[in-house]
């Protein structure tokens, strides 16, 4: 399948720092990446969907000030969590659409990145 | 309002038989569906996937059962190997829009060996 990396896959920061987290795919080109969060032993929720050369959508609930992502090229999207506060420790995973034979008709499948873990002292 | 639901949190199997997941959606507009396999501290993992035109795909030990009226699918894990522990997360997207997923709340699957 294909290969999305995130780096870094853990940070420690102290309250009030901005963090930046970058998801890349490495073998295919994303159109369309995701950024998930995940609390304890609770399901994968949806933060916001990037797309390559214009602004992210955010999920209802999601401060699109404090949560800033760039998909600046077709293999790199980044999260940038600014001003960082203890509640925004969490898990944080991307994912990359990918479409079977290109085009709008094939199967798709989002590949997720290992995820970054983010505690904020 | 849970629209992808997995009413079991956990599900306990004996090595080499069979293991079953299931998962339940209310949103009739789902037409695709897709099963990933997470470990502590890792992202999802891709398992399978099915569109609301089949209602049965398999691949290797993994075998998904679509039920469309019942609006209800279903993970088959034959024969289980204790490999196979982990959290097993459904998901749902509808087509034509930006394949956003909608996550169940997941499973974590035992297989004791």
């Amino acid at each position: 399948g294909a290969v999305v990396s995130q780096h870094p896959s853990r940070v420690i920061c102290k309250s009030g720092t901005s963090v930046k987290i970058e998801c890349r795919s490495l073998d295919f080109q994303a159109t369309t990446m995701f950024w998930y969060r995940q609390f304890p032993k609770q399901s994968l929720m949806l933060m916001a969907t990037s797309n390559e050369g214009s602004k992210a959508t955010y999920e209802q609930g999601v401060e699109k000030d404090k949560f800033l992502i760039n998909h600046a090229s077709l293999t790199l999207s980044t999260l940038t969590v600014t001003s960082a506060h203890p509640e925004d420790s969490s898990f944080y995973i991307c994912s990359a659409r990918v479409v079977a034979g290109g085009g709008s008709g094939g199967e798709e499948t989002q590949y997720f990145g290992p995820g970054t873990r983010l505690l904020v002292l | 309002d849970q629209q992808v639901k997995q009413n079991s949190p956990s599900l306990s199997v004996q090595e080499g038989r069979i293991s079953i997941l299931n998962c339940d959606y209310t949103n009739s507009m789902f037409d695709y569906f897709l099963w990933y396999k997470k470990y502590p501290a890792e992202g999802p993992t891709f398992l399978i996937s099915i569109s609301s035109i089949k209602d049965k795909n398999e691949d290797g030990r993994f075998t998904v059962f679509l039920n469309k009226s019942a609006k209800h699918l279903s993970l088959h894990i034959v024969p289980s190997q204790p490999g196979d522990s982990a959290v097993y997360f459904c998901a749902a997207a509808i087509t034509g829009s930006a394949r956003q997923l909608t996550f169940g709340s997941g499973t974590q699957l035992t297989v004791l060996p």
